[in-house]
């Protein structure tokens, strides 16, 4: 079983909705990390979270450490939001373990 | 430009011929780390560095190796690259020390086709 598993795998929806993807994660953290691959295949960070919520424009990110969970919800969702979606897990202060992601498509 | 650069973007070798995948960063991080990324498989960590001198394996060290001899540069050299080593490598830094707390910088990424 991997440490780290998101869902769904993909994900396909009408712009407009409303989206929420999922991780979690079976061990210890320190940190969860929310990124976003492009389909032209760059990686930027989207959120870095220990606790509770965060929020940047249409993008939240909520964790549950209780629970090891967390989610990435998309308000008002754009075409342009349609990239991958990468939850990974900060073990300590230098190990990191990747979900496998969760590949978006907002239809026009 | 605050950038993690890799170089090459993009290249295609042969089984033995041993080659380097440059990283460089002009942030004065002290972390940066190594990534594969596979169908299936996702990212998965290589090496990392929490400093200069300091370098540590990750989960799919083998057939790899690094070095980091100045703050700004991390190379990844495969010495006798196989067929299994194909795959998209990417080169992240983050600021502090103690680990990647904060927000990674990731490069462009490097596609690796061994024949």
């Amino acid at each position: 079983k991997n440490e780290v598993e998101q869902s769904p795998q993909n994900l396909t929806a009408q712009e407009g909705e409303f989206i929420t993807i999922n991780c979690s994660y079976s061990v210890g953290i320190s940190a969860l990390h929310w990124l976003q691959q492009h389909p032209g295949g760059g990686i930027v960070s989207l959120f870095m979270l220990s606790s509770g919520k965060k929020k940047h424009g249409r993008l939240i990110a909520t964790i549950n450490i209780q629970e090891k969970h967390s989610s990435l919800h998309i308000t008002a969702s754009h075409p342009r939001d349609s990239a991958v979606y990468i939850c990974a897990a900060l073990i300590g202060d230098d190990k990191i373990i990747f979900g496998k992601g969760t590949r978006l498509h907002i239809l026009p | 430009e605050a950038q993690v650069t890799q170089n090459p973007r993009y290249l295609i070798t042969v089984t033995g011929k041993k080659l380097t995948v440059t990283c460089s960063q002009n942030m004065n991080h002290e972390y940066m780390s190594w990534y594969r990324q596979d169908p299936g498989l996702g990212l998965r960590q290589i090496y990392y560095s929490m400093n200069v001198e300091v370098t540590d394996k990750g989960d799919v060290p083998e057939g790899y190796k690094v070095s980091r001899k100045e703050k700004r540069n991390f190379p990844l050299i495969l010495e006798s690259p196989s067929p299994n080593q194909t795959s998209l490598y990417f080169c992240a830094s983050s600021l502090v020390a103690s680990g990647p707390t904060y927000e990674q910088y990731f490069g462009p990424g490097t596609r690796l086709t061994v024949t």
